[in-house]
C-alpha cells in the first residue's frame, strides 16, 4: 500500500501480557516515530528512528515500553507487562528523511484495550 | 515536556477566517513549526509547517512571529469540514491542541 500501515487495527489484551505491535513505514521512508493517545488526549511522543543512527528515545514512559525498527524499515512496539494505563491508540508516521521540514504520514493506530 | 501551548478550543463562523494560535517559547533556531490536524478517530493528517518565514498552501497560510515564539495557523474561509483538532507541533512534541468548531 501506499501509506502507513499498522496492524493489527484493535489490541485486547489482558493485564500483564505483553503485545507487540507493527508499523509499516511508506517505502522509502527513513524516518520512524511513534505515539501514543489516550482517549480525549494529544498525541504523546513515545520514540523517533532516523536511519542508523540511535533511536530518540526520550518519550518512552518506562522501561515496559520498548521499539525496534528491522532493516530500516517494519517497526514494532513491545510493550512488557501491560497495564490498563497502557490503554491508548498507538499512532505511527513516516516521512522521507530525519530532515526538520519534512511531512510524517501517520498510520491509522493500534487500538490497544487492557482489561 | 510541552513544547507548545495553545487554547483549548475556539470557534468559527462558516466562511469566516479561522485562526489558531500557538505559543512555542522555548523553540530553537533551527527546528521547524508543523501543524497538524485530527478529524474524530483520524489519524493526524499535515496542514503545514515553516522556520522564519510565512508560508501559504491550499489548505492553510502559517504566520510566525519574529522572534519565533509564536504562530498562527490561517484558515482563511473556514467549512464545516475543517472542525477538527489542530496542533502546533516543535522538536517531534505535540501539544494539548486547540479543538476547532465551525458553525453554519
Amino acid at each position: 500500500g501506499a501509506g502507513v500501515s499498522q496492524s493489527p487495527s484493535n489490541k485486547v489484551t489482558e493485564k500483564g501480557k505483553d503485545v507487540e505491535l507493527r508499523c509499516d513505514p511508506i517505502s522509502g521512508h527513513t524516518a520512524l516515530y511513534w505515539y501514543r493517545q489516550s482517549l480525549g488526549q494529544g498525541l504523546e511522543f513515545l520514540i523517533y528512528f532516523q536511519g542508523n543512527s540511535a533511536p530518540d528515545k526520550s518519550g518512552l514512559p518506562s522501561d515496559r515500553f520498548s521499539a525496534e525498527r528491522t532493516g530500516g524499515s517494519v517497526s514494532t512496539l513491545t510493550i512488557q507487562r501491560t497495564q490498563q494505563e497502557d490503554s491508548a491508540v498507538y499512532l505511527c508516521a513516516s516521512s522521507l528523511e530525519g530532515r526538520l521540514n519534512t511531512e510524517a504520514f501517520f498510520g491509522q493506530g493500534t487500538r490497544l484495550t487492557v482489561v | 515536556d510541552a513544547k507548545t501551548t495553545q487554547p483549548t478550543s475556539m470557534d468559527c463562523a462558516e466562511g469566516r477566517a479561522a485562526n489558531l494560535p500557538c505559543n512555542h517559547s522555548t523553540i530553537s533556531g533551527n527546528e521547524y513549526v508543523y501543524w497538524y490536524r485530527q478529524i474524530h478517530s483520524q489519524g493526524p493528517q499535515y496542514i503545514i509547517h515553516g522556520l522564519k518565514n510565512n508560508e501559504t498552501n491550499e489548505m492553510a497560510s502559517l504566520i510566525i512571529t519574529e522572534d519565533r515564539k509564536s504562530s498562527t495557523l490561517i484558515l482563511p474561509h473556514a467549512t464545516l469540514r475543517d472542525t477538527a483538532v489542530y496542533y502546533c507541533i516543535v522538536m517531534k512534541r505535540f501539544g494539548a491542541g486547540t479543538r476547532l468548531t465551525v458553525k453554519p
